[in-house]
């Protein structure tokens, strides 16, 4: 059972543009979201949160929205840049327990120069 | 502040081996997790442990175990190795309820 779902496998988008990564999850009780970005040979690293109190969280060049009544998020990247390319992951977790990460199967990123 | 080291790199045993993974966490990250990462998935969580305490555990079976010591250290313990464990496996530690930070992992290859 598959409760973090990444449809999209890999995505390219040019320099410049905005780079759009979704993300659905079927449990509603996970109440925290994160993206972890991973290169090859190196372990994932936090990008950006979001609680399921807000809709939108923005870093820079990184935006999470929310969407709980479809139980979907998004992350956007304007403008990509080349250092972008990589593996995405989102991961969701509980409020209560242990700190377990639920993670989706990942989107690669490329960007085009 | 020297973030997670695991070891070693890449492994290589043979099916029924026993092995174990090591990971050093950062001074006062009480939390560590551990995670399997097959080829082409994302990490799927094996267990974790808080304060030396198995904390939660993931749909692995027994012969995946763990230890987490004093120091901010902990194993993994694989017994029994079956081709199905090769992957990527990942330690995640973090004070208390904050984001994990990740090792670059452990390739195990079972053959």
């Amino acid at each position: 059972d598959q409760q973090v779902k990444q449809n999209s496998p890999s995505l390219s988008v040019q320099e410049g543009r905005i780079s759009i990564l979704n993300c659905d999850y079927t449990n509603s009780m996970f109440d925290y979201f994160l993206w972890y970005k991973k290169y090859p040979a190196e372990g994932p690293t936090f990008l950006i949160s979001i609680s399921s109190i807000k809709d939108k969280n923005e870093d820079g060049r990184f935006t999470v929205f929310l969407n709980k009544s479809a139980k979907h998020l998004s992350l956007h990247i304007v403008p990509s840049q080349p250092g972008d390319s990589a593996v995405y992951f989102c991961a969701a977790r509980f409020n209560f327990g242990n700190e377990k990460l639920t993670f989706g199967t990942g989107t690669r990123l490329t960007i085009i120069p | 502040e020297t973030g997670v080291t695991q070891s070693p790199t890449h492994l290589i045993k043979t099916r029924g081996q026993q092995v174990t993974l090591r990971c050093s966490s950062q001074s006062g990250h009480n939390t560590v997790s551990w995670y399997q990462q097959a080829l082409g998935q994302g990490p799927q969580f094996i267990f974790q442990y808080y304060r030396e305490e198995e904390n939660g555990r993931g749909n692995f079976p027994p012969r995946f175990s763990g230890l987490q010591f004093p120091n901010y250290s902990s194993e993994l313990n694989v017994n029994a190795l079956e081709l199905d464990d090769s992957a990527l496996y990942l330690c995640a530690s973090s004070p208390g309820k904050k984001v994990s930070t990740f090792g670059s992992g452990t390739r195990l290859t079972v053959v």
